[in-house]
C-alpha cells in the first residue's frame, strides 16, 4: 500500500524563479493539503484541495498556488521565488468521508533558494 | 487567529525517566493530533485525541485531552533513546473536521543513555 509521494525530494532555484511540487495521495485518499515547513518550526498550512477545488487557504500569498488532477493527485506551485521560500514543503493526504483518522505525509521536497 | 503552543521546546533527559511534554492551544477546538519528526523525515502520526477527556497510549507514550482548558499532555514513560525526536500537536480549529492543521513549534527531545 503506497504512502504519499512527493517529488523531487530536493530542488535549488535562485529568486524570481518559478517551481512545481509534486504529490501523490496515499492511496484511497481523496483529499490534499500542503504545509510549508521553515527550519526550526512547525509546518504551516498552505492550503487544500478536494475534489479539484482549492477547499481551504492558509495566510500565504497568491504566488502560491495549486490544481488537483481526477486521480487526485496534486501539484503547488510558488512564482517569483523569495529567499524566504526555502522550506521543506510537506504534502499529507485523507480521506473526507473518514473524518476521523490523522492527515498522512509525504517525505517532502526540500527547496532552496540561492 | 487560533495559536498552538508547546512546551518545552527542547527537552534532554537521561534514559528512564518519565516527563510530559505541554500543548496550548487558544480557541475552541476537540480534535487534536500528536506527530513524531526524525531529522530528515516526514511526520509520523502518534495519535488522535477526538472528545474531551480521551486518553490514548501506545507504549511508552501516553496523551491526553482536556477542551476545556484547551491543553493537551504527551508523557512520556520511562524514556528509552529511540523516542528521541521532535514532536509536534497539531489542532484542526473549530467544531468540525476542516483538516487545516495548526501546528505548535515542536519539542525536540533528546534522550540520553
Amino acid at each position: 500500500d503506497a504512502g504519499v509521494t512527493q517529488s523531487p525530494t530536493h530542488l535549488i532555484k535562485t529568486r524570481g524563479q518559478q517551481v512545481t511540487l509534486r504529490c501523490s495521495p496515499k492511496s484511497g485518499h481523496d483529499t490534499v493539503s500542503w504545509y510549508q515547513q521553515a527550519l526550526g518550526q512547525g509546518p504551516q498550512f498552505i492550503f487544500q484541495y478536494y475534489e479539484e477545488e482549492e477547499r481551504q487557504r492558509g495566510n500565504f500569498p497568491d504566488r502560491f498556488s495549486g490544481h488537483q488532477f481526477p486521480n487526485y493527485s496534486s501539484e503547488l506551485n510558488v512564482n517569483a521565488l523569495l529567499l524566504g521560500d526555502s522550506a521543506l514543503y510537506l504534502c499529507a493526504s485523507s480521506l473526507s468521508r473518514d473524518r476521523n483518522q490523522p492527515q498522512h505525509f509525504g517525505d517532502g521536497t526540500r527547496l532552496s533558494i540561492l | 487567529e487560533l495559536k498552538v503552543e508547546q512546551n518545552p521546546l527542547f527537552l534532554s533527559m537521561q534514559e528512564g525517566k518519565n516527563y510530559t511534554i505541554y500543548c496550548n492551544y487558544s480557541t475552541t477546538s476537540d480534535r487534536l493530533y500528536w506527530y513524531r519528526q526524525d531529522p530528515g523525515k516526514s511526520l509520523e502520526s502518534l495519535f488522535v485525541l477526538l472528545s474531551n477527556g480521551a486518553v490514548k497510549q501506545e507504549g511508552r507514550l501516553m496523551a491526553s485531552l482536556d477542551t476545556k482548558a484547551r491543553l493537551s499532555t504527551l508523557h512520556i514513560t520511562a524514556a528509552v533513546h529511540d523516542l528521541s525526536a521532535t514532536y509536534f500537536c497539531a489542532v484542526d480549529p473549530g467544531s468540525s473536521n476542516t483538516g487545516k492543521l495548526i501546528f505548535g513549534q515542536g519539542t525536540t527531545l533528546q534522550v540520553k543513555p
